[in-house]
């Protein structure tokens, strides 16, 4: 059974940097896309960006671009999400999940449990 | 790249059917048969309903169904019962190889 494992809550200053990561164990990690999507509180799911791990380039939402880098280790079968120059309105439940078909982009079949990034001064 | 666009509430009462639409683009839902939705309860990470606009996951009630027309997909539940109440989302593949999510419909079983 695939599962996805999202590190701790984390509770940041504005302007600062974090970074989430998801690792995954049940199967075959690098060939499935793994993509981040954040959900702020009482909001809506937000797909950020992902990444195909055996293709080793992330990609990216048009809002992501130039604050979000997501990358993969595949020894470790880890993906990280990093979110620079942090402001209140990225206070989120940031998700990991994973895409249901093997190098693409598509639906997302298992989901990690969520690690809420708190930015406050 | 917009979100896709979903009413904020449905309602039904037990055992009514009620449907979901999702409005897109010819770049994302109009494009692609890659249309997927997702039911949330609160305080709980999202589940896959349905994937490729009609198929079910392994384990998930056929009382959810999918369909497409054009650029809006929609999502019908039969039967409805209490624990269906929840938030629900769609989610397309689209034209920039990225995926995009709609606003969300929050069901309520009267």
């Amino acid at each position: 059974q695939v599962q996805l494992v999202q590190s701790a809550a984390e509770v940041k200053k504005p302007g600062s940097s974090v970074r989430v990561s998801c690792k995954a164990s049940g199967d075959t990690f690098s060939n499935y896309a793994i993509s981040w999507v954040r959900q702020a509180p009482g909001q809506g799911l937000e797909w950020m960006g992902g990444i195909i791990p055996i293709f080793g380039a992330g990609n990216y939402a048009q809002k992501s671009q130039g604050r979000v880098t997501i990358t993969a280790d595949i020894s470790t079968s880890t993906a990280y999400m990093e979110l620079s120059s942090l402001r209140s309105e990225d206070t989120a439940v940031y998700y990991c999940a994973r895409g249901r078909l093997e190098g693409f982009w598509g639906a997302f079949d298992y989901w990690g449990q969520g690690t809420l990034v708190t930015v406050s001064s | 790249q917009s979100a896709l666009t979903q009413p904020a509430s449905v309602s039904g009462s037990p055992g009514q059917s009620i449907t979901i639409p999702c409005t897109g683009t010819t770049s994302d839902v109009g494009g692609y048969d890659y249309v997927s939705w997702y039911q949330q309860h609160p305080g709980k990470a999202p589940k896959l309903v349905i994937y490729d606009v009609t198929n079910w996951p392994s384990g998930v009630s056929h009382r959810f169904s999918g369909s497409k027309s054009g650029n809006t997909a929609s999502l019908t539940i039969s039967g409805l019962q209490a624990e269906d109440e929840a938030d629900y989302y769609c989610s397309s593949y689209t034209s920039s190889s990225t995926q995009v999510f709609g606003g969300g419909t929050k069901v309520t079983v009267l």
